[in-house]
């Protein structure tokens, strides 16, 4: 069976603090997709990054970063010099196999203060 | 670039009525479609896809079926509404299988 974990339920920051969103996932697929989606207040989901599970490499997009490792299973998310409006629910998922169904993590609330 | 449409964004219905919910997409053709829901504490669950027209996959047996009559609209619908159908009602779309799924700004249905 698929899984995700987001163990943080809440994080709270001050802004230009670097902050850590944890996501470990399970499942039996060699090949699967990795993602992350942002949902800010509005309530839309807003794509971040999608990794496939034969790309290790850690990606860096601005002041966003991922740390895919498949010997932990985890695909961690860093946010640096974190800001107000980063405030929002970020949701960790995973697809693979053969569905097309994405298997949502159950989100870390992400609160920066100014 | 490609556009995503839910409508209406915001719903109060009461318990036993019926529901039809709404999604179009622009910029593409024969993308795949999805319904998902929040629901309040239990994170988003997939309800239904579909890879083409008149092609519906239910996820989860319920009080909802969905539909795709033209090839960029997607509707969710219940004949009777339960109190349990409340949530927030994500449309998404992809261009193929385990391609990135977008999201559409989402349905905050309220079953009183």
């Amino acid at each position: 069976a698929q899984k995700v974990t987001q163990a943080q339920t809440e994080i709270s920051v001050v802004e230009k603090e670097d902050v850590t969103l944890d996501c470990v996932y399970e499942t039996r697929d060699t090949t699967y997709y990795l993602f992350w989606y942002k949902q800010p207040p509005s309530g839309e989901l807003v794509f971040l990054i999608r990794r496939n599970s034969f790309d290790e490499q850690n990606e860096i997009s601005g002041r966003y970063s991922w740390n895919f490792q498949k010997s932990t299973s985890s695909f961690n998310f860093t946010i640096t010099a974190s800001q107000v409006v980063d405030s929002a629910v970020y949701f960790c998922a995973l697809s693979g196999g053969d569905t097309d169904k994405l298997i949502f993590g159950t989100g870390t609330r992400l609160q920066v203060f100014p | 670039s490609q556009t995503i449409h839910q409508w209406p964004a915001t719903l109060v219905q009461p318990v036993g009525s019926p529901l039809s919910l709404e999604c179009t997409v622009e910029g593409t053709s024969n993308p795949n479609l999805y319904w998902y829901r929040q629901a309040a504490g239990r994170g988003l669950q997939l309800l239904f896809y579909s890879v083409g027209i008149g092609q519906i996959s239910s996820e989860v047996p319920q009080n909802l079926s969905a539909s795709r009559p033209q090839d960029r609209q997607f509707i969710l619908s219940s004949k009777k509404l339960l109190l349990s159908d409340s949530g927030f009602y994500l449309c998404a779309w992809s261009v193929r299988l385990r391609e990135t799924q977008y999201f559409g700004p989402g349905t905050r249905l309220l079953v009183l």
